[in-house]
């Protein structure tokens, strides 16, 4: 059973690109989340996705970022116009129910570097 | 919302020696506290987790002690080798209910195992 996967694993944008990171869950689970780590910080939330709905996005910038989970196919976070401040490592993690959710294994993160 | 603060940011300790790092969080909801170890340029791996019913528990070199009354928890390695220098977080999240999804993250302790 393969475990989270995450693409690409770099990604090198100009500022006001546009910088589409996917996510692929465990098989079977249905619960996705997203965290971001910045250089030398720790992991912050940004947005949990169950298919086809985001149930929240708290964590998430209100402009220039989205999130969406699809009935078929990976968990895209989707960046708008990114700045050098979007430069971090964002990682992805999935559980079969929202019970367990606080047990996370996390995807190999994909790393944005933002020119 | 929830706040963790981690202690020291750094730490290098001799092969061999005794390592703790320590966390505070402030919500008292909080009752699921993982440790993570990160080593550059990788995923973030869960190595020891403690619930609030608990406090101690161990795994081989690595312990891990709750004081929910104080609400500080930490992590210890005896016997420390090289391979275990790497980027510790500690975390908390309540169990279940509101923002159970939710993993607050610590910003982190490089430990540096000496030879």
């Amino acid at each position: 059973n393969a475990g989270v996967m995450q693409n690409p694993r770099h990604l090198v944008r100009r500022r006001g690109q546009e910088a589409r990171l996917r996510c692929s869950p465990m098989k079977g689970h249905s619960h996705v989340y997203w965290y971001r780590q910045l250089p030398e910080e720790g992991l912050k939330f940004m947005v949990y996705l169950q298919k086809e709905n985001i149930i929240d996005e708290s964590g998430m910038p209100k402009e220039r970022f989205s999130a969406e989970f699809p009935k078929e196919g990976p968990s895209i976070l989707r960046i708008q116009q990114v700045v050098r401040g979007d430069s971090a490592a964002y990682f992805c993690a999935s559980s079969r129910t929202s019970s367990g959710a606080n047990v996370l294994t996390f995807g190999a993160g994909s790393r944005l570097t933002v020119l | 919302g929830e706040n963790v603060e981690q202690h020291p940011s750094t730490l290098s300790v001799q092969e061999g020696d005794s390592a703790v790092i320590k966390c505070t969080y402030s919500d008292s909801a909080s009752n699921y506290f993982p440790w993570y170890k990160q080593e550059l340029g990788k995923r973030p791996q869960l190595i020891i987790d403690i619930r609030s019913n608990v406090g101690e528990k161990k795994d081989q070199r690595i312990a891990v002690t709750l004081n929910k009354t104080a609400k500080h928890f930490s992590l210890h390695i005896t016997e420390t080798q090289p391979e275990d220098s790497a980027v510790y977080f500690c975390a908390a999240s309540p169990l279940s209910g509101a923002g159970s999804y939710q993993l607050t993250f610590g910003k982190g302790t490089k430990l540096s195992v000496i030879p």
